[in-house]
């Protein structure tokens, strides 16, 4: 099983700022690694899909980079909006893994 | 616009078996498509449960080992989740999603989501 480790587990930062997460696989996944916001009470949303395509609609301001087993997620400006939780997840072997989450809140 | 909706008991009995079912409209299934579920403990991160395609071709997580039925009824145009012999641990918010097609021959992300239900194993 691919294990996605994520840091750091929360990020404090205040508004306008740059945020940077990280997301470390257990061994190669080429960049088939998707990124999801979760807001509290709703279901994650798919932001970056291999690596680095943003997904419909998502914002320029987030991006995402890496490839084999090391991502990064950067939000460049943080808008009130954009606290939340955010997940990786690969799709290069069965089974399916999700990273444990880095929480972003406001410092 | 494609929507997904979990629906089910929300109170499953320890050893009892939970049912899930997941209503897709704005998109038929048996067009082709793989579709995925999910469940997220309380104050946890996310856990793949296993996925299904149009066809009924599944591919699940090891674990929970050999507890979980998953089906497609293209007629119905639903999609159903039973996971055997609950526990405790087993309480979790459950989520359906859709696999994008961008990579033939690979699933792709989960690019539509069901907006979650909550499933509690309590006596």
């Amino acid at each position: 099983e691919i294990v996605l480790t994520q840091s750091p587990a929360t990020l404090s930062l205040s508004p306008g700022e740059r945020a940077t997460l990280s997301c470390r696989a257990s061994q190669s996944i080429s960049s088939y690694l998707a990124w999801y916001q979760q807001k509290p009470g709703q279901s994650p949303r798919l932001l970056i899909y291999d690596a680095s395509n943003r997904a419909t609609g998502v914002p320029a301001r987030f991006s995402g980079s890496g490839s084999g087993t090391d991502f990064t997620l950067t939000i460049s400006s943080l808008e009130p909006e954009d606290f939340a939780v955010y997940s990786c997840q690969q799709r290069s072997d069965w089974p399916l893994t999700f990273g444990g989450g880095t929480k972003v809140e406001i410092k | 616009q494609v929507q997904l909706q979990e629906s089910g008991p929300r109170l499953v009995k320890p050893s009892e078996t939970l049912s899930l079912t997941c209503g897709v409209s704005g998109y038929s299934i048996g067009r082709g498509s793989y579709w995925g579920w999910m469940r997220q403990p309380p104050g946890k991160g996310l856990e793949w449960i296993g996925t299904i395609s149009h066809s009924g071709t599944t591919y699940f997580n090891p674990s929970p080992t050999g507890r979980v039925i998953m089906s497609v009824d293209t007629s119905k145009n639903q999609l159903s989740l039973r996971l055997t012999s609950v526990t405790a641990a087993d309480t979790a918010v459950y989520y359906c999603a859709r696999h994008s097609n961008i990579t033939p021959g690979r699933v792709g992300p989960f690019d539509i989501w069901g907006q979650g239900t909550v499933v509690t194993v309590s006596s």
